[in-house]
């Protein structure tokens, strides 16, 4: 069955180090997301990505944050400065065209030291 | 702001019998509501969905029920087993293509054998 490959599993930075994280989505979907879980949380919206684009993007999704399609097959969400607060799973999903059902990623857990 | 809410954060069940999900929503423009089922250290991982002009959609062990004029939907499993034991997440989409999903706080989820 087709999956949504997160790199690496996890990731331990300092605080104001930059980090990118890394996403494979299913090769025949269009919509893009990333989304996170700080531990003992509930799984939140970051953003949405289509056609190139930004399509959505929640208030957790500053200026620290950008997601990119560089080469058509990764997907990748960059923080620029770290905080200790941005420690979390991050969760990259994606979605076929008309279809509603998500894949998850199995995350990538990103701790900042 | 709730939209989706999870009110009960745990729940135990014996094995064999029914165990029982609820969640309820604020945002009537809410057109898709999914079951997504989570181990630790892993991605959500899709379970069921039911679209809003349904109100009962059934896989296997697995129904979902929709109440749309009370806002409410819930997850059967019957009959419940060990293995069914994680975080069980409620979720719901808008009815634009690349709308995300937002998700409920999440019921833990104990079958005991």
């Amino acid at each position: 069955e087709p999956e949504v490959t997160q790199t690496p599993s996890h990731q331990v930075t300092q605080m104001g180090q930059e980090v990118i994280l890394r996403c494979v989505p299913i090769s025949n979907h269009l919509y893009f997301y990333w989304y996170r879980q700080i531990l003992g949380q509930k799984v939140e919206f970051l953003v949405s990505f289509y056609n190139n684009e930004i399509s959505e993007k929640s208030e957790i999704f500053d200026d620290q944050f950008s997601v990119e399609r560089p080469d058509g097959s990764n997907f990748t969400l960059k923080i620029r400065s770290t905080k200790l607060e941005d420690s979390a799973m991050y969760f990259c999903a994606s979605r076929k065209p008309l279809g509603q059902d998500y894949t998850f990623g199995s995350g990538t857990r990103l701790t900042v030291v | 702001d709730q939209q989706v809410k999870q009110n009960s954060p745990s729940l135990s069940v014996q094995e064999g019998r029914i165990s029982i999900l609820n969640c309820d929503y604020t945002n009537s423009m809410f057109d898709y509501f999914l079951w997504y089922k989570k181990y630790p250290a892993e991605g959500p991982t899709f379970l069921i969905s039911i679209s809003s002009i349904k109100d009962k959609n059934e896989d296997g062990r697995f129904t979902v029920f929709l109440n749309k004029s009370a806002k409410h939907l819930s997850l059967h499993i019957v009959p419940s087993q060990p293995g069914d034991s994680a975080v069980y997440f409620c979720a719901a989409s808008g009815r634009t293509s690349y709308d995300k999903v937002i998700f409920g706080p999440g019921t833990s989820l104990s079958v005991i054998p």
